[in-house]
């Protein structure tokens, strides 16, 4: 079963910063946080992972509290391409094994 | 090149039918991975392979049979389907076995008569 806790869906307005919550409380020292967003129609597309640091690369910015119990995906400015299903993942960095959760469906409206 | 393709992109099939799957990587990455994807539900592991030897099934049947002929390609064999496996199935893979950053494909719809 998915170990991450996401809300089944979130609006944002274009041109707007998108905050994607996740919690995942029993989360494990050696597990990290990864996060995948699925377009509709496409396969799944790596976005960002972290472990205890906050992350950041060309597409977005990975928030992990400090007790590692919950995180945070920031889309710095959501534009209409945007929307997707995003997915919060937990597992240890050397598992090759991802587990989906349910996601969270982000609409991006104009 | 960063593209995982797949083919075909649609498969109808009876449940008689024998059909396969083909996933291909140039990105000289060291495993691959099939998923199944029902509508509207998240994507569920199938099979992991590694430096081209399968490392994990997850308990998938037997009517499903994975093969990795090459470190570029990957097949799914299909037999004696029924119309609940009609999915979504993904291909992906990573630079090697464990890495989680993995790149997806864009799946071939498969529908089961």
């Amino acid at each position: 079963d998915a170990k991450t806790t996401q809300p089944p869906s979130m609006d944002c307005a274009e041109g707007r910063a998108a905050n994607l919550p996740c919690n995942h409380s029993t989360i494990s020292g050696n597990e990290y946080v990864y996060w995948y967003r699925q377009i509709h129609s496409q396969g799944p597309q790596y976005i960002i992972h972290g472990l205890k640091n906050n992350e950041t690369n060309e597409m977005a910015s990975l928030i992990i509290t400090e007790d590692r119990k919950s995180s945070t995906l920031i889309l710095p400015h959501a534009t209409l391409r945007d929307t997707a299903v995003y997915y919060c993942i937990v597992a240890p960095s050397n598992t090759g094994k991802l587990i989906f959760g349910q996601g969270t469906t982000l609409q991006v409206k104009p | 090149d960063t593209e995982v393709t797949q083919t075909p992109k649609h498969l109808v099939m009876g449940m008689t039918n024998k059909k396969s799957l083909k996933c291909e990587q140039h990105m000289g990455h060291r495993a691959m991975y099939w998923y199944k994807q029902k509508a509207k539900k998240p994507p569920e592991l199938m099979f992991v392979y590694s430096y081209e030897k399968l490392s994990i099934n997850e308990s998938v049947p037997s009517r499903f049979s994975p093969e990795c002929p090459n470190s570029s390609l990957l097949n799914l064999h299909l037999h004696a389907l029924q119309p609940e496996d009609s999915a979504l199935y993904l291909c992906a893979s990573s630079q090697v076995d464990g890495y989680n950053e993995q790149f997806f494909g864009p799946g071939t719809r498969l529908t089961v008569l």
